[in-house]
Protein backbone atom coordinates (compact mmCIF):
# COMPACT_ATOMS: atom_id res chain seq x y z
CA UNK A 1 0.00 0.00 0.00
CA UNK A 2 1.46 3.30 -1.20
CA UNK A 3 -0.76 5.32 1.52
CA UNK A 4 -0.30 8.97 0.61
CA UNK A 5 1.01 9.98 -2.14
CA UNK A 6 2.12 13.33 -3.17
CA UNK A 7 4.01 14.77 -6.08
CA UNK A 8 6.52 16.48 -7.14
CA UNK A 9 8.81 16.45 -3.73
CA UNK A 10 10.79 19.32 -4.39
CA UNK A 11 10.15 22.56 -6.66
CA UNK A 12 11.43 25.53 -7.24
CA UNK A 13 9.05 28.85 -8.36
CA UNK A 14 9.69 32.46 -9.13
CA UNK A 15 7.88 35.05 -7.87
CA UNK A 16 4.27 35.17 -9.81
CA UNK A 17 4.33 31.60 -11.28
CA UNK A 18 1.99 29.04 -10.33
CA UNK A 19 1.85 25.75 -9.98
CA UNK A 20 -0.56 22.85 -8.59
CA UNK A 21 0.63 20.34 -5.94
CA UNK A 22 -0.95 17.15 -6.36
CA UNK A 23 -1.98 14.37 -3.76
CA UNK A 24 -3.39 10.68 -3.68
CA UNK A 25 -4.31 8.11 -1.17
CA UNK A 26 -4.92 4.78 -1.53
CA UNK A 27 -7.01 4.13 1.61
CA UNK A 28 -10.50 5.24 0.32
CA UNK A 29 -10.35 7.83 3.60
CA UNK A 30 -13.19 10.48 3.25
CA UNK A 31 -11.36 13.04 4.89
CA UNK A 32 -8.24 15.07 2.94
CA UNK A 33 -6.01 17.73 4.19
CA UNK A 34 -3.03 20.24 3.25
CA UNK A 35 -0.89 21.53 5.74
CA UNK A 36 2.23 23.61 5.46
CA UNK A 37 5.34 23.92 7.81
CA UNK A 38 7.46 26.41 8.09
CA UNK A 39 11.43 25.86 9.50
CA UNK A 40 11.53 24.67 12.76
CA UNK A 41 7.82 25.13 13.01
CA UNK A 42 4.76 23.23 13.37
CA UNK A 43 2.11 22.10 10.88
CA UNK A 44 -0.01 25.18 9.68
CA UNK A 45 -3.42 23.72 7.83
CA UNK A 46 -4.43 25.11 4.48
CA UNK A 47 -7.33 23.53 3.25
CA UNK A 48 -9.57 20.41 4.07
CA UNK A 49 -11.90 18.37 2.89
CA UNK A 50 -14.12 16.56 4.95
CA UNK A 51 -15.68 14.50 2.44
CA UNK A 52 -15.91 14.32 -1.41
CA UNK A 53 -17.23 17.11 -3.01
CA UNK A 54 -16.78 19.49 0.14
CA UNK A 55 -14.06 21.75 0.73
CA UNK A 56 -13.10 24.46 4.05
CA UNK A 57 -10.39 27.06 4.80
CA UNK A 58 -8.36 26.23 7.49
CA UNK A 59 -5.85 28.54 9.47
CA UNK A 60 -4.27 30.20 6.63
CA UNK A 61 -5.80 30.03 3.46
CA UNK A 62 -5.21 33.02 1.87
CA UNK A 63 -3.00 32.69 -1.57
CA UNK A 64 -4.27 28.87 -2.17
CA UNK A 65 -7.01 26.89 -3.81
CA UNK A 66 -8.05 23.37 -3.87
CA UNK A 67 -9.67 20.97 -5.74
CA UNK A 68 -11.39 17.77 -4.52
CA UNK A 69 -11.14 16.08 -7.76
CA UNK A 70 -12.36 12.80 -6.46
CA UNK A 71 -12.27 10.66 -3.11
CA UNK A 72 -8.84 9.30 -3.87
CA UNK A 73 -6.88 13.34 -5.20
CA UNK A 74 -6.71 16.34 -2.84
CA UNK A 75 -4.64 19.15 -5.36
CA UNK A 76 -3.17 22.79 -4.02
CA UNK A 77 -3.01 25.14 -6.73
CA UNK A 78 -0.77 28.27 -5.97
CA UNK A 79 -2.16 30.61 -8.32
CA UNK A 80 0.38 33.76 -8.18
CA UNK A 81 3.40 32.35 -6.25
CA UNK A 82 4.95 34.88 -3.48
CA UNK A 83 8.50 34.10 -1.26
CA UNK A 84 6.62 33.93 2.11
CA UNK A 85 4.52 30.90 0.49
CA UNK A 86 8.27 29.36 0.23
CA UNK A 87 7.64 26.37 2.96
CA UNK A 88 7.20 22.29 3.19
CA UNK A 89 4.12 21.07 2.20
CA UNK A 90 1.81 18.42 3.50
CA UNK A 91 -1.28 16.31 2.54
CA UNK A 92 -3.08 14.53 4.96
CA UNK A 93 -6.05 11.76 5.20
CA UNK A 94 -8.14 10.20 7.28
CA UNK A 95 -10.76 7.70 7.53
CA UNK A 96 -13.53 10.40 8.55
CA UNK A 97 -13.75 14.05 9.89
CA UNK A 98 -14.21 12.29 13.47
CA UNK A 99 -12.86 12.84 16.79
CA UNK A 100 -9.63 11.24 17.33
CA UNK A 101 -8.51 9.71 13.94
CA UNK A 102 -5.46 9.13 12.94
CA UNK A 103 -3.69 11.58 10.78
CA UNK A 104 -2.08 9.67 7.60
CA UNK A 105 1.00 11.84 6.06
CA UNK A 106 2.36 12.01 2.47
CA UNK A 107 6.28 12.47 2.72
CA UNK A 108 5.72 16.14 1.62
CA UNK A 109 6.75 18.77 -0.93
CA UNK A 110 9.65 20.96 -0.76
CA UNK A 111 8.92 24.25 -2.44
CA UNK A 112 11.16 27.50 -2.52
CA UNK A 113 9.61 30.32 -3.77
CA UNK A 114 12.48 33.09 -5.55
CA UNK B 1 -8.63 27.90 16.30
CA UNK B 2 -7.27 26.84 19.67
CA UNK B 3 -3.46 27.93 20.11
CA UNK B 4 -1.52 24.68 21.31
CA UNK B 5 1.67 25.86 22.86
CA UNK B 6 4.53 23.33 23.53
CA UNK B 7 7.40 23.59 25.55
CA UNK B 8 10.41 23.41 25.64
CA UNK B 9 10.98 24.61 21.84
CA UNK B 10 13.94 22.51 21.83
CA UNK B 11 16.15 20.12 24.36
CA UNK B 12 19.22 18.40 23.78
CA UNK B 13 20.01 15.44 26.76
CA UNK B 14 22.25 12.16 27.21
CA UNK B 15 21.16 8.76 25.80
CA UNK B 16 19.59 7.51 29.17
CA UNK B 17 18.09 10.51 30.80
CA UNK B 18 14.35 11.42 31.64
CA UNK B 19 12.61 14.09 29.91
CA UNK B 20 9.31 15.27 29.78
CA UNK B 21 7.72 17.92 27.44
CA UNK B 22 4.51 19.93 27.82
CA UNK B 23 1.57 21.17 25.18
CA UNK B 24 -0.63 23.69 26.71
CA UNK B 25 -3.96 25.53 26.16
CA UNK B 26 -6.24 28.11 27.32
CA UNK B 27 -9.17 26.09 25.49
CA UNK B 28 -10.51 22.53 26.61
CA UNK B 29 -9.56 19.72 24.15
CA UNK B 30 -12.25 17.76 23.15
CA UNK B 31 -9.16 14.73 22.28
CA UNK B 32 -5.17 15.21 21.80
CA UNK B 33 -2.83 13.69 19.76
CA UNK B 34 0.59 13.56 19.86
CA UNK B 35 2.99 13.18 16.71
CA UNK B 36 6.56 12.30 15.69
CA UNK B 37 7.92 13.35 12.96
CA UNK B 38 11.71 12.62 11.03
CA UNK B 39 13.62 15.21 9.28
CA UNK B 40 11.96 14.09 5.77
CA UNK B 41 8.54 12.55 6.65
CA UNK B 42 5.55 13.47 7.49
CA UNK B 43 4.20 13.15 11.55
CA UNK B 44 3.26 9.69 12.27
CA UNK B 45 0.65 9.42 15.39
CA UNK B 46 1.82 8.35 18.64
CA UNK B 47 -0.81 8.41 21.06
CA UNK B 48 -4.78 9.83 21.29
CA UNK B 49 -6.12 10.86 24.33
CA UNK B 50 -9.75 11.74 25.37
CA UNK B 51 -10.58 11.58 29.10
CA UNK B 52 -9.35 13.95 31.47
CA UNK B 53 -6.60 12.44 33.42
CA UNK B 54 -5.77 9.56 31.40
CA UNK B 55 -2.47 7.95 31.62
CA UNK B 56 -1.17 5.73 28.37
CA UNK B 57 1.65 4.32 27.92
CA UNK B 58 3.76 3.33 24.94
CA UNK B 59 6.91 1.47 25.73
CA UNK B 60 8.93 3.96 27.43
CA UNK B 61 6.73 6.67 26.69
CA UNK B 62 3.79 7.96 29.28
CA UNK B 63 1.34 10.14 28.07
CA UNK B 64 -0.79 12.12 30.61
CA UNK B 65 -4.05 14.40 29.80
CA UNK B 66 -5.03 16.81 32.54
CA UNK B 67 -7.72 16.28 34.35
CA UNK B 68 -9.21 19.76 32.99
CA UNK B 69 -8.46 18.90 28.93
CA UNK B 70 -6.42 22.08 28.71
CA UNK B 71 -2.83 20.53 28.97
CA UNK B 72 -0.92 17.30 28.04
CA UNK B 73 2.86 15.97 28.62
CA UNK B 74 4.86 13.59 27.08
CA UNK B 75 7.34 11.80 29.37
CA UNK B 76 10.48 9.43 28.18
CA UNK B 77 11.92 7.35 30.23
CA UNK B 78 15.96 6.47 29.42
CA UNK B 79 15.97 8.22 25.95
CA UNK B 80 17.35 6.69 23.08
CA UNK B 81 19.04 8.23 20.05
CA UNK B 82 15.85 6.57 17.74
CA UNK B 83 13.48 8.95 19.99
CA UNK B 84 15.29 11.81 18.37
CA UNK B 85 12.62 14.53 16.49
CA UNK B 86 10.05 16.91 16.22
CA UNK B 87 7.28 16.19 18.91
CA UNK B 88 3.62 17.72 17.89
CA UNK B 89 0.49 17.46 19.75
CA UNK B 90 -2.74 18.09 17.46
CA UNK B 91 -6.29 19.59 18.37
CA UNK B 92 -8.56 17.66 16.15
CA UNK B 93 -6.81 18.06 12.97
CA UNK B 94 -6.97 21.63 12.90
CA UNK B 95 -4.36 22.93 14.92
CA UNK B 96 -1.31 21.55 15.51
CA UNK B 97 1.35 23.16 18.52
CA UNK B 98 4.55 24.79 17.98
CA UNK B 99 6.43 21.34 18.44
CA UNK B 100 9.35 20.35 20.56
CA UNK B 101 12.52 19.24 18.61
CA UNK B 102 14.50 16.56 20.36
CA UNK B 103 17.71 15.39 20.03
CA UNK B 104 19.33 12.60 22.25
CA UNK B 105 23.40 12.20 22.33
CA UNK B 106 24.36 8.91 22.34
Amino acid sequence: NAGVTQTPKFQVLKTGQSMTLQCAQDMNHNSMYWYRQDPGMGLRLIYYSASEGTTDKGEVPNGYNVSRLNKREFSLRLESAAPSQTSVYFCASTPTASQGEKLFFGSGTQLSVL
Amino acid sequence: TQLLEQSPQFLSIQEGENLTVYCNSSSVFSSLQWYRQEPGEGPVLLVTVVTGGEVKKLKRLTFQFGDARKDSSLHITAAQPGDTGLYLCNHEKLTFGTGTRLTIIP
